[in-house]
C-alpha cells in the first residue's frame, strides 16, 4: 500500500503558542488530502480537505483561521494550529490515497497536547 | 440519519469464532466501500475495499457489499486476540471526484483467548 508520514508523531506546546504539523504523501502524488482530528474514545472527525495549489476546504464548525492547511506541493499538506489552547488538545491524523475513489492511507497521526 | 451507521459495540467473540461488523450508508451514489482497523491509540489502517456487489475475501477476512439494500459487512475467520481493536466502515461521498469519503463511528471488537 501507498506510505502516508507525519511530522512530528508528538508535540507539547504552551497555549497561545502554534503548532504546524506535517503530512507527506512518500511514493505518490495526492492532489487532495484530509485532516482528521480524535479525541479520545471518540470517532474520527474529518476538519478539512486540503487541496493541492487551492484553498482548503473546511467542514462546518472548524474555524478555518484557527487551523491553517497549505497543500504546497503533491506530497506535502501543513496543518498549522494557530494560538493553541488546551481543548485543542488532541490526536490529528492526515491521510492521502493515489487514485481518485479508491483508498485513502492514514498517516500514523500527532498527538497534540497544549498546557 | 446518519451517513454510516455501525453498531458501536462493544462485540465480543471467543477466539477462533467468526466475528461479524455490520455497516449501512445512505448515499445510494456511494461507490467505494472500504474496513478499517484502529488499534487504540493509532491511526487507522485499511484492511479491505470493496467496489462491487458480492463478496471479496482476503485471508481471513471477506467483505461483503449489497448496494440495493446499502449495506456492507465484515467476516473476520478465526478471530484472533490481535484482531481486538476498532473497525471503522467508511464510504466515499459526492462529489465523487476526490478521495473524499465518510466514516461509521466504529465497533469495537474484542476477541478472548
Amino acid at each position: 500500500g501507498a506510505v502516508v508520514s507525519q511530522h512530528p508523531s508528538w508535540v507539547i506546546c504552551k497555549s497561545g503558542t502554534s503548532v504546524k504539523i506535517e503530512c507527506r504523501s512518500l511514493d505518490f502524488q495526492a492532489t487532495t488530502m484530509f485532516w482528521y482530528r480524535q479525541f479520545p474514545k471518540q470517532s474520527l472527525m474529518l476538519m478539512a480537505t486540503s487541496n493541492e495549489g487551492s484553498k482548503a476546504t473546511y467542514e462546518q464548525g472548524v474555524e478555518k483561521d484557527k487551523f491553517l492547511i497549505n497543500h504546497a506541493s503533491l506530497t506535502l499538506s501543513t496543518l498549522t494550529v494557530t494560538s493553541a489552547h488546551p481543548e485543542d488538545s488532541s490526536f490529528y491524523i492526515c491521510s492521502a490515497g493515489p487514485s481518485v475513489g479508491y483508498e485513502q492511507y492514514f498517516g500514523p497521526g500527532t498527538r497534540l497536547t497544549v498546557t | 440519519q446518519k451517513e454510516v451507521e455501525q453498531n458501536s459495540g462493544p462485540l465480543s467473540v471467543p477466539e477462533g469464532a467468526i466475528a461479524s461488523l455490520n455497516c449501512t450508508y445512505s448515499d445510494r451514489g456511494s461507490q467505494s466501500f472500504f474496513w478499517y482497523r484502529q488499534y487504540s491509540g493509532k491511526s487507522p489502517e485499511l484492511i479491505m475495499s470493496i467496489y462491487s456487489n458480492g463478496d471479496k475475501e482476503d485471508g481471513r477476512f471477506t467483505a461483503q457489499l449489497n448496494k440495493a439494500s446499502q449495506y456492507v459487512s465484515l467476516l473476520i475467520r478465526d478471530s484472533q486476540p490481535s484482531d481486538s481493536a476498532t473497525y471503522l466502515c467508511a464510504v466515499t461521498r459526492p462529489p465523487y471526484n476526490n478521495n473524499d469519503m465518510r466514516f461509521g463511528a466504529g465497533t469495537r471488537l474484542t476477541v478472548k483467548p
